[in-house]
């Protein structure tokens, strides 16, 4: 069964640090990717998605995320987090069928120290 | 453009009421879901339709019912709550086809007791 895995349930960085939030998936062929961010009390919001071509994707808000088929991942990365960009973040893939369903991994929460 | 709107916000229902959690949206999108968010779980698929007149179960259909006699509309129906559907409930939205991204509301916390 597809599945998606984000290893890390809370990352703590400093503001001006870089970031890197991972995500691993399990799926035969490449799917579609996302990912989502979700600010506390709010619903989600797309950030970056891959479909297909340049493995390195950007996003909103100064994210960009590497699709390395290799190691069946799909990390996203900052280099220089803002307070503001403290909430929790979801990665899900899609394509695996003609139901358009995603499949979500189970969250990592950022947190910002000042 | 409202996006994807649903009500209400929140709820709080005793065990055995039923009720509908209701969601729209304005953008002619084709395939709409419903979601569940429990903390560690991220979300997971409820029901999903790809047009009015079709729907179909996700991960977790048992104890909820969906329609889809409009494109616009897709309600959510708790028939017997309890208190294992205590979650927060997202609907989304999208084009469908090949676009598979999805537009998500702001969600309704429903609380059973």
């Amino acid at each position: 069964a597809q599945s998606v895995t984000q290893p890390d349930i809370h990352i703590t960085v400093s503001e001006g640090a870089s970031l890197e939030l991972r995500c691993n998936y399990s799926y035969g062929a490449t799917p579609y990717l996302f990912w989502y961010v979700q600010s506390p009390g709010q619903g989600l919001q797309l950030l970056l998605k891959y479909f297909s071509g340049d493995t390195l994707v950007q996003g909103i808000k100064g994210f960009e995320a590497e699709f390395k088929r290799s190691q069946s991942s799909f990390n996203l990365r900052k280099p220089s987090v803002h307070w503001s960009d403290a909430a929790e973040y979801f990665c899900a893939v899609g394509g695996m069928d003609s139901s358009y369903k995603l499949i979500f991994g189970s969250g990592t929460r950022l947190l910002v120290r000042p | 453009n409202a996006g994807v709107t649903q009500t209400p916000k929140f709820q709080v229902l005793k065990t055995g009421q039923s009720m509908t959690l209701q969601c729209a949206q304005d953008m002619n999108h084709e395939y709409m879901s419903w979601y569940r968010q429990d903390p560690g779980m991220g979300l997971r698929l409820i029901h999903y339709s790809v047009g009015a007149g079709i729907t179909d179960q996700g991960e977790v259909p048992n104890g909820y019912n969906v329609s889809r006699s409009t494109t616009e509309d897709f309600p959510l129906r708790l028939l017997s709550a309890a208190p294992s559907q205590t979650s927060v409930y997202f609907c989304a939205s999208s084009y469908g086809t090949s676009n598979y991204e999805q537009y998500f509301g702001p969600g309704t916390r429903l609380t059973v007791t």
